[in-house]
């Protein structure tokens, strides 16, 4: 079975410095893929970024990156730059064999002015 | 960037009514779909995937005969609540997947259910 934790019920951070959300996970599968989603007040599910087991190199989009330590099995969201609409709730997820998705609780970062 | 609809996005309804959820893949062909259920303050938990053409699997503890999942096309499926009652009341968010080695999900904005 596949578990994903993320230790940090609450953040904060301060605008225009960069933060790291903790992700990290156990499974049996080799293959398997991870995701970071942002909800916002609204409840929409905004995709983030995406690493793959098998990727070599840490994912990066834009402001985010993923600190994927396998060994470690950790997947760490990192944040640069924050911005005030960066504040939301921040899942962690990782796909099963059928490519559902399983979360953690989430993290709810606040940036502060 | 691939954009997955639902509606409606607020419900309030009776207890003992049933309630259909929509949820349309606009940009691309959903081969599947998954519906995930999320409590105040909670995670989503996934409750049934849907595949176009065939029966919808369930996770353990949903109950089929109450939570009904077509997936009729490539771009439309719906959740029915039947006989809704208030414990039932929630966030209902579907998400999309275009298949083959595609890894990305894509999901809608969610509806809101209360049950009276």
């Amino acid at each position: 079975a596949q578990k994903i934790t993320q230790t940090q019920p609450g953040m904060f951070v301060q605008e225009k410095e960069a933060v790291t959300l903790d992700c990290t996970y156990d499974t049996s599968d080799p293959s398997y893929g991870l995701f970071w989603y942002k909800q916002p007040s609204s409840g929409e599910m905004i995709f983030l970024i995406y690493q793959g087991s098998y990727d070599q190199q840490n994912a990066t989009e834009g402001r985010y990156s993923l600190n994927f330590q396998k060994a470690r099995k950790s997947a760490n969201l990192v944040i640069s730059a924050s911005q005030l609409g960066d504040s939301a709730m921040y899942f962690c997820a990782m796909r099963d064999s059928g490519y559902a998705l399983n979360f953690g609780k989430g993290t709810s970062l606040l940036v502060t002015p | 960037g691939a954009v997955v609809s639902q509606h409606p996005s607020w419900v309030i309804c009776k207890s003992g009514t049933s309630v259909k959820i929509e949820c349309r893949s606009l940009d691309f062909q959903a081969t599947t779909m998954f519906w995930y259920r999320q409590f105040p303050k909670q995670s989503l938990m996934l409750m049934a995937t849907s595949n176009e053409g065939s029966k919808a699997t369930y996770e353990q503890g949903v109950e089929k005969d109450k939570f009904l999942i077509n997936h009729a096309s490539l771009t439309l499926s719906t959740l029915t609540v039947t006989s809704a009652h208030p414990e039932d009341s929630s966030f209902y968010i579907c998400s999309s997947r275009a298949g083959g080695r595609q890894e990305t999900q894509y999901f809608g904005p969610g509806t809101r259910l209360l049950v009276l």
